[in-house]
């Protein structure tokens, strides 16, 4: 069964902390793993696609990486608008076009 | 930047009535989804729809659960008699074609209350 895992489950951080997410994940056959951001009371706001391991993709303070069993979402020097939970999803060969998606990782940053 | 829009952002609704939750994708998008997320949950796939047809549902998806193109821009999903746990967000997504290199972009959600 396809399965995705995220953690920590909640991250506390303070202003300029980097740190790493992570998504395991357990498909038969990856067509994409996507990070997605969740503001409270909104819906997921896309951030990346990967496709393949060993590749990363960076939008300003983030970057997300790919291995063949998980993802990373690094946040360098982190800033309080970086506040959200950060969802990660997967598309498999044998399911369609739906995303499985992980419980999330919330990410608090304090100044 | 073009969005998916959903309405209402909340409905409260009886038990046993039927509701219908409303969502105009992006314009040139083919590809269509709902989604839900019950409280402290993670996000489950409901149905995706292509071509005027349902190309793939979930186990939630059952006789109760209906959605619909009723026109060129609305897409709708209906639930007929509802239960208490249907209460969840909501949420409908699109994209332009069924592949990776083309994400899913959602809307807001609505909250659904059952009462």
């Amino acid at each position: 069964e396809d399965q995705v895992t995220q953690s920590p489950e909640a991250l506390r951080l303070q202003e300029g902390e980097s740190s790493s997410l992570n998504c395991s994940y357990t498909v038969s056959g990856l067509r994409g793993l996507f990070w997605y951001r969740q503001d409270p009371g909104k819906g997921p706001e896309f951030l990346f696609t990967l496709y393949s391991a060993g590749e990363e993709k960076e939008k300003e303070r983030l970057k997300a990486t790919l291995t063949k069993k998980e993802s990373f979402l690094h946040i360098t020097a982190p800033k309080p608008e970086d506040s959200a939970t950060y969802l990660c999803a997967v598309h498999s060969r044998n399911q369609g076009g739906k995303l499985i998606f992980g419980q999330g990782t919330e990410l608090s940053v304090k100044p | 930047e073009p969005e998916v829009t959903q309405t209402p952002s909340h409905q409260v609704t009886q038990m046993g009535q039927e509701v219908i939750l409303r969502c105009v994708p992006i314009s040139n998008h083919l590809y269509f989804y709902w989604y839900r997320q019950i409280l402290g949950q993670k996000v489950e796939f409901l149905v995706s729809f292509y071509n005027n047809e349902i190309s793939e549902k979930s186990e939630i998806f059952d006789d109760q659960f209906s959605v619909e193109r009723p026109d060129g821009s609305n897409f709708t999903l209906k639930i007929r008699s509802t239960k208490l746990e249907d209460s969840a967000m909501y949420f409908c997504a699109s994209s332009p074609e069924d592949r990776s290199n083309q994400p899913q972009h959602f809307g807001d959600g609505t909250r659904l209350s059952i009462l």
